[in-house]
């Protein structure tokens, strides 16, 4: 049963503090996605690579968050310094470049922030 | 990307036909539409998606008009566990796009026993 996983799937942390998130793809997906959610924003599109390569991280507050793939398994999504602002929940999302863009999503990490 | 428009929200009786409308009236000639739902607290999930033709699976059925400025969800025997928000996406699928979705508000769908 292939599927998205991300840990942890909750993180409490204070303000000031980094914070790492971690997604593992399905085998042989090449696209991942980070998204956030809240209740005031909804989903957004944070970031996404193709074949580990970072496409677009336009969605992204640039000087704190930071998005990489360092392997094919592997995706992580960081902030530092973490701020209130950014609990949300994190999901991440992977596709096949075979398939005909449905995308598969990860439980999330809920981040809050104190 | 063409926009879509869907109800804030529908209640639908367990057992019964879940048709859920979306509004995608600017729609390109390359433009699919996509279904995903959110059960509370999970992830979005992929439903189902077509271009111009009629899809079913083993999830629900997407009616697509004749002019493509619209279509329907249909589930066809709700249940309590299809309680989520349904979200109508269109979004050209090709490699160049790199299948980015613009996520709107969606419908939230609440099925009553």
């Amino acid at each position: 049963d292939a599927r998205v996983t991300q840990t942890p799937r909750h993180k409490v942390t204070e303000m000031g503090q980094e914070v790492t998130m971690r997604c593992q793809p399905i085998l042989g997906h090449n696209t991942v996605f980070w998204y956030r959610q809240t209740m005031m924003q909804g989903l957004e599109l944070l970031a996404y690579f193709r074949n580990r390569a970072p496409l677009d991280d336009s969605g992204m507050p640039k000087d704190r968050f930071s998005a990489e793939m360092p392997d094919a398994t592997l995706a992580t999504l960081k902030i530092q310094p973490s701020e209130p602002r950014d609990s949300a929940v994190y999901f991440c999302a992977s596709a096949s470049e075979t398939g005909k863009g449905e995308q598969f999503f990860g439980p999330g990490t809920r981040l809050t922030v104190l | 990307d063409a926009k879509t428009t869907q109800p804030p929200s529908m209640d639908c009786a367990e057992g019964r036909a879940a048709n859920l409308p979306c509004n995608h009236s600017t729609i390109s000639g390359n433009e699919y539409v996509y279904w995903y739902r959110q059960i509370h607290s999970q992830g979005p999930q992929y439903i189902i998606h077509g271009l111009k033709n009629n899809e079913t699976n083993e999830m629900a059925s997407l009616i697509i008009t004749e002019d493509r400025k619209s279509s329907t969800l249909i589930l066809p025997h709700a249940t309590l566990r299809d309680t989520a928000v349904y979200y109508c996406i269109v979004r050209v699928a090709s490699v160049d796009s790199n299948y980015q979705l613009i996520w709107g508000a969606g419908t939230k769908l609440i099925i009553k026993p």
